[in-house]
């Protein structure tokens, strides 16, 4: 069974360009979670999806990102304008069910730079 | 503050040592889960060990959980150099979504 992947695996823009990030979840995975850790910083939530709703986008910096899960499969987070601090790896995870007991896995990371 | 503090923020051992990480956490959780980064990839699931859990092993691993501390330990006994990697706590809260709220991580050395 394929894991969570992502793509690209690296990206370097320029500030003020747009980035488009994709992320494949396990396949029959409904609950699909955007994670990023800009540098020097913890890991931190920016948003759920259960199917294709979004359920929590309370991580969400700010209106220059956008996420989108249509057809409840993959998930794509643009970012438009990147600014340079949003320069880090953004990680995709994936999960079954939703339950306080469920492990999340994650794919391999999307390093974004902005120059 | 953060939800989850790794404690040490860097360790380095020799190989076949035992390694002993820490992380407190402050509010109320369903589970905590142990996660591990190669330089560079992405995190590696670990260990899940339920809030009603004190305790849970997975070969070389060991878990404990005290909820009345608000605190867990990763144990990695027989260390190999593979095991060389950033170490993360992560525990979900008891809300709609279960996000995971990581810690700082532990940066583990261990030297052949």
């Amino acid at each position: 069974e394929a894991g969570v992947t992502q793509f690209p695996s690296h990206s370097v823009i320029e500030k003020g360009q747009t980035v488009t990030l994709r992320c494949d979840p396990i396949s029959g995975h409904d609950n699909l979670y955007w994670y990023r850790r800009v540098m020097g910083k913890e890991i931190k939530f920016l948003l759920h999806f259960v199917k294709e709703s979004k359920q929590d986008e309370s991580g969400m910096p700010n209106n220059r990102f956008l996420a989108e899960r249509t057809g409840g499969t993959y998930s794509t987070l643009k970012v438009q304008p990147a600014e340079l601090e949003d320069s880090g790896v953004y990680f995709c995870a994936s999960s079954l069910i939703l339950a306080g007991s469920e492990t999340q896995y994650f794919g391999p990371g999307t390093r974004l730079l902005v120059l | 503050s953060q939800q989850g503090e790794e404690d040490p923020q860097a360790l380095s051992i020799q190989e076949g040592e035992n390694a002993t990480m820490n992380c407190s956490y402050k509010t109320s959780i369903n589970n905590l889960q142990w996660y591990r980064q190669n330089s560079g990839r992405g995190l590696v699931h670990l260990i899940l060990i339920r809030s009603n859990e004190r305790e849970k092993h997975s070969g070389r691993l060991r878990v404990t959980l005290d909820t009345s501390k608000k605190s867990s330990s990763l144990l990695i006994t027989a260390s190999r150099a593979a095991d060389t990697a950033s170490y993360f706590c992560a525990t979900d809260i008891q809300d709609s979504s279960y996000k995971l709220i990581f810690g700082s991580g532990t940066r583990l050395l261990v030297r052949p």
